[in-house]
């Protein structure tokens, strides 16, 4: 079963424009909700995850569980933004479930 | 210093071949892992060991072998490689659950090309 969707494969956004990347999950009970990004030639790394809700490097993220939703919301879009974004849960033992990622590309 | 470390970083074959990619992580961690990352950029879990013991068997072939000789290493055994094996593999690690901060770690991934 499907537990994390990223309903877009590629989003472009515009330098200095709003960019919002859609995530939804499926679980019964608790999971723990993150963002993960990988930049061009480098590792997977985390982004942020929803227990800190902090904001990193501009962008938040806020788990909505009516809506079982954890999108990843940034005001203002910077270059350096374009890498692809994977939205993942943790469950039961130490499970990790990825969505199946959203290139993001913000031309200038 | 790396965290978690993968050799091969490339590894070309032929089909029909036998090959082996090593991961290791110094962060102390007794959660490890393997994805698959295809051309399409889906990133799948193939397996998952905690403490040397396979806790996550995902629908692999059993051409897939992973070997864990010790909580810091997992390897990663492919017999009869064929053609849609090419893909890049990502060993990653975690603390256990009871102390989960709830990170992966990742590796730079190898990227295996299966002719």
């Amino acid at each position: 079963a499907q537990r994390v969707t990223q309903p877009e494969k590629l989003l472009s956004v515009f330098k200095g424009a709003p960019v919002e990347l859609k995530c939804n999950y499926s679980y019964s009970g608790s999971p723990e909700l993150f963002w993960y990004v990988q930049y061009s030639r480098q590792r997977l790394q985390l982004l942020l995850r929803h227990i800190s809700r902090e904001s990193i490097k501009g962008f938040t993220a806020d788990l909505n569980k009516g809506e079982t939703s954890f999108h990843l919301k940034k005001p203002f879009a910077q270059e350096e933004d374009s890498a692809m974004y994977y939205c993942a849960l943790s469950g039961h033992g130490n499970q990790f479930y990825f969505g199946t990622g959203t290139s993001l590309t913000v031309i200038p | 210093d790396t965290a978690v470390s993968q050799t091969p970083k490339y590894l070309v074959t032929q089909m029909g071949n036998d090959k082996s990619i090593k991961c290791e992580q110094n962060l102390g961690h007794d959660t490890m892992y393997w994805y698959k990352q295809d051309s399409k950029k889906f990133l799948k879990i193939m397996f998952s060991y905690n403490n040397k013991e396979l806790i996550i068997n995902e629908t692999v072939p059993n051409r897939f072998s992973p070997k864990s000789p010790d909580k810091a290493h997992l390897n990663l055994h492919i017999n009869s490689l064929e053609l849609g094996d090419s893909a890049v593999y990502f060993c990653a690690s975690s603390q256990s659950r009871l102390t989960n901060t709830g990170e992966l770690f990742f590796g730079e991934g190898s990227r295996l090309t299966v002719l």
